[in-house]
C-alpha cells in the first residue's frame, strides 16, 4: 500500500493555458475525492467520485473545471483557461467503504501546487 | 458561509503540557466529525474522529470531545510533545465529503 498518490507535485502555468492533475488512489478505495487548498484556508470540497461515477460537484467547480475517473481507479482534473485566481494546492483523497459504523475515513495524497503567472 | 470554523490561527504551548484546539460547526447535519494534522508540504494527515452521537473519543494522547448542544467540538493532546508542532484542521461530514475549517498551527515548545 503506497498511498494516496499525485502527479505532478508543482505546476507552474500562464494564464490561459490548460492544466491537467492526475490522481491514483489507494487500490480498493471506491471513492475518490477532489479539494483545493488556499493559503490560511482549509480544504474545499470540490467533487467526488464513486467508482467511476461522478456523485456530487461543488459550486465551486466552474464550467472549466473537469473531473474524470474514467475506470473507476485513477482520475483526473483538467483546468482550462487557468486565470490566477485558480493558483492553489489541489488535494485528492480516497476512502475505502464505510466500516460498520458508517465513516468515510478519507486518505489524503500530497497535493499539487499550481500557480498561474 | 462558513460551516466549520476554527477562531484560534495559532497555538503555543510548552512540552509535556496540554494542548487543546477548539472548533465550532453550523451545519447540524453532520454525522462524523474529525481532525486531520498537517505538516508543510504533505496532504493532511487523519488523526482521530467523533460520531455525532458520541460525546467523546480517545486514542493515545489525542482526545476529541463534541457539545453538541452547543456545537463546539475540541482535541485535547497531552501530553505535548514538539513534533505535534503542525496545522490542525477539523471538518464535519454528511454522506462523505469534508467540510474543514481554517486550521490552527500548533507549536510545542521544547
Amino acid at each position: 500500500d503506497t498511498g494516496v498518490s499525485q502527479d505532478p507535485r508543482h505546476k507552474i502555468t500562464k494564464r490561459g493555458q490548460n492544466v491537467t492533475f492526475r490522481c491514483d488512489p489507494i487500490s480498493e478505495h471506491n471513492r475518490l475525492y477532489w479539494y483545493r487548498q488556499t493559503l490560511g484556508q482549509g480544504p474545499e470540497f470540490l467533487t467526488y467520485f464513486q467508482n467511476e461515477a461522478q456523485l456530487e460537484k461543488s459550486r465551486l467547480l466552474s464550467d472549466r473545471f473537469s473531473a474524470e475517473r474514467p475506470k473507476g481507479s485513477f482520475s483526473t482534473l483538467e483546468i482550462q483557461r487557468t486565470e490566477q485566481g485558480d493558483s492553489a494546492m489541489y488535494l485528492c483523497a480516497s476512502s475505502p467503504p464505510p466500516g460498520l459504523a458508517g465513516l468515510y475515513e478519507q486518505f489524503f495524497g500530497p497535493g499539487t501546487r499550481l500557480t498561474v503567472l | 458561509d462558513q460551516q466549520v470554523k476554527q477562531n484560534s490561527p495559532s497555538l503555543s504551548v510548552q512540552e509535556g503540557r496540554i494542548s487543546i484546539l477548539n472548533c465550532d460547526y453550523t451545519n447540524s447535519m453532520f454525522d462524523y466529525f474529525l481532525w486531520y494534522k498537517k505538516y508543510p508540504a504533505e496532504g493532511p494527515t487523519f488523526l482521530i474522529s467523533i460520531s455525532s452521537i458520541k460525546d467523546k473519543n480517545e486514542d493515545g494522547r489525542f482526545t476529541v470531545f463534541l457539545n453538541k448542544s452547543a456545537k463546539h467540538l475540541s482535541l485535547h493532546i497531552v501530553p505535548s510533545q514538539p513534533g505535534d508542532s503542525a496545522v490542525y484542521f477539523c471538518a464535519g461530514t454528511s454522506y462523505g465529503k469534508l467540510t474543514f475549517g481554517q486550521g490552527t498551527i500548533l507549536t510545542v515548545h521544547p
